[in-house]
């Protein structure tokens, strides 16, 4: 695989335990947000994302919170399988920037059996 | 299926030898881009491209052309490749302006020696 997560943080957590990947973000004027998973050797895949006129947005075994008075993203994934064993980056955007995209350094996350 | 491909999927080259990796979908997409991702760094945006003949700038365009002549295909010109473009290249794609679900190809790695 593509080794490009040498030296991201790194949470481990048990098989059927919750997740939580917690994520900076750095402009506060950024107003859409996203999460995404990157599996070994795979280019990144769309998680979920959520607007800054919300604090909360579930998808399927996953939720994304947005505290915006501190400029803080979490992804939480519920009942964590080995199959979510990944790199997970946040992104942001900004009002009339929604042609790019500013990624986060990522965090590993390793599911252990 | 609907999917993103680039290639080559690995490039070995020398210093100044111009290269191109191109890039298709398969969506009818209006957007497009090119990142560059390397250790510790996350993804960083080369160039995108909104639709066919536009195309502009992200945060590290220096050392890169593209162009957007047919609206599946967005090739990523090298003209004088240097070491420091080493790293592993994704091409992404999404359907208007929603650039946060984006579908990413599987990567190039391209090293310059």
């Amino acid at each position: 695989g593509e080794s490009v997560g040498l030296h991201l943080p790194t949470l481990s957590v048990q098989e059927g335990d919750n997740s939580i990947i917690n994520c900076a973000y750095s402009n506060s004027a950024s107003d859409y947000f996203i999460w995404y998973k990157q599996e070994s050797g795979k280019g990144p895949q769309f998680i979920i994302d959520i607007r800054s006129n919300m604090d909360k947005r579930q998808g399927q075994r996953v939720t994304v919170l947005l505290n915006k008075t501190v400029k803080h993203l979490s992804l939480q994934i519920a009942a964590t399988q080995p199959g979510d064993s990944a790199v997970y980056f946040c992104a942001e955007t900004t009002p009339g920037g929604y042609n790019k995209l500013i990624f986060g350094a990522g965090t590993r996350l390793a599911v252990h059996p | 299926e609907a999917q993103v491909t680039q290639n080559p999927r690995y490039l070995i080259t020398v210093t100044g030898k111009k290269l191109t990796v191109t890039c298709s979908q398969n969506m009818n997409h209006e957007y497009m881009s090119w990142y560059r991702q390397d250790p510790g760094l996350g993804l960083r945006q080369i160039y995108y491209s909104m639709n066919v003949e536009v195309t502009d700038k992200g945060d590290v365009p220096e050392g890169y052309k593209v162009s957007r002549k047919e609206k599946r295909n967005f090739p990523l010109i090298l003209e004088s490749p240097s070491p420091n473009q080493t790293s592993l290249y994704f091409c992404a794609s999404s359907l208007g302006r929603n650039v946060g679900e984006q579908y990413f190809g599987p990567g190039t790695r391209l090293t310059v020696t």
